[in-house]
């Protein structure tokens, strides 16, 4: 099956504690994207990237990091720095480099809480 | 920055009958326009798509609108059914990414 695959489905995080979610995609995808969701919220854009070795900040990229070193692969890491990460977390890729003309693909997300 | 919003924050239809979710848009620049259904816990799912070059496009049961004069997109839903329950987003080209707005909770009564 082609998609995208999130890992884990539920995390939990300490404080102070630095943890890492997990996205792979098997769709040839040049473009990938990660996204926050609080509850009774939209979508908002954390970090994209438009190919293998290049990322950008999306519009709430504090207290967040990622890499892009495999076209298949975009993990993002909640540094200790994000205060507020109990959030459901959504990766997402899109075929074109000009990715705001294109659908996004959607894994099934990573519900991250703090303990 | 630029809002991608929504009218109704909820909708309740019953079964059979036919769902429109409404969403304003403010950039007028926007040229691509896209309709998403997610349902608890999962990730979102595409539905259908429209560029600015159109003003109506249709799939499988949804119809989107695009009314480029007043800023408006809609998702028409024919024959709702229990399985439409989900919360709908629409989203608009952000200049670099989809932005998204908040989502309208369809529930579908019997």
């Amino acid at each position: 099956d082609g998609g995208i695959t999130q890992s884990p489905k539920y995390l939990f995080r300490k404080e102070g504690q630095n943890v890492t979610l997990s996205c792979e995609q098997n769709l040839n995808h040049d473009a990938m994207y990660w996204y926050r969701q609080d509850p009774g919220q939209g979508l908002r854009l954390i970090y994209y990237s438009q190919i293998v070795n290049d990322f950008q900040k999306g519009d709430i990229a504090e207290g967040y990091s990622v890499s892009r070193e495999k076209k298949e692969s975009f993990p993002l890491t909640v540094t200790s720095a994000q205060k507020n990460p109990t959030a459901f977390y959504l990766c997402a890729s899109s075929i074109a480099v000009r990715a705001a003309e294109e659908k996004l693909f959607f894994g099934s997300g990573t519900q991250l809480s703090v303990l | 920055g630029e809002n991608v919003g929504l009218h109704l924050p909820t909708l309740s239809v019953q079964e059979g009958d036919n769902s429109i979710i409404n969403c304003a848009y403010s950039n007028s620049a926007s040229d691509y326009f896209i309709w998403y259904k997610q349902e608890s816990g999962k990730g979102p799912q595409f539905i259908i798509d429209i560029r600015s070059n159109m003003d109506k496009r249709q799939g499988q049961r949804v119809t989107v609108l695009l009314n480029k004069t007043v800023k408006h997109l809609s998702l028409q839903i024919a024959a709702t059914q229990p399985g439409d329950s989900a919360v709908y987003f629409c989203a608009e080209n952000g200049g670099y990414a989809l932005n998204f707005g908040k989502g309208t909770s369809l529930l579908v009564t019997p």
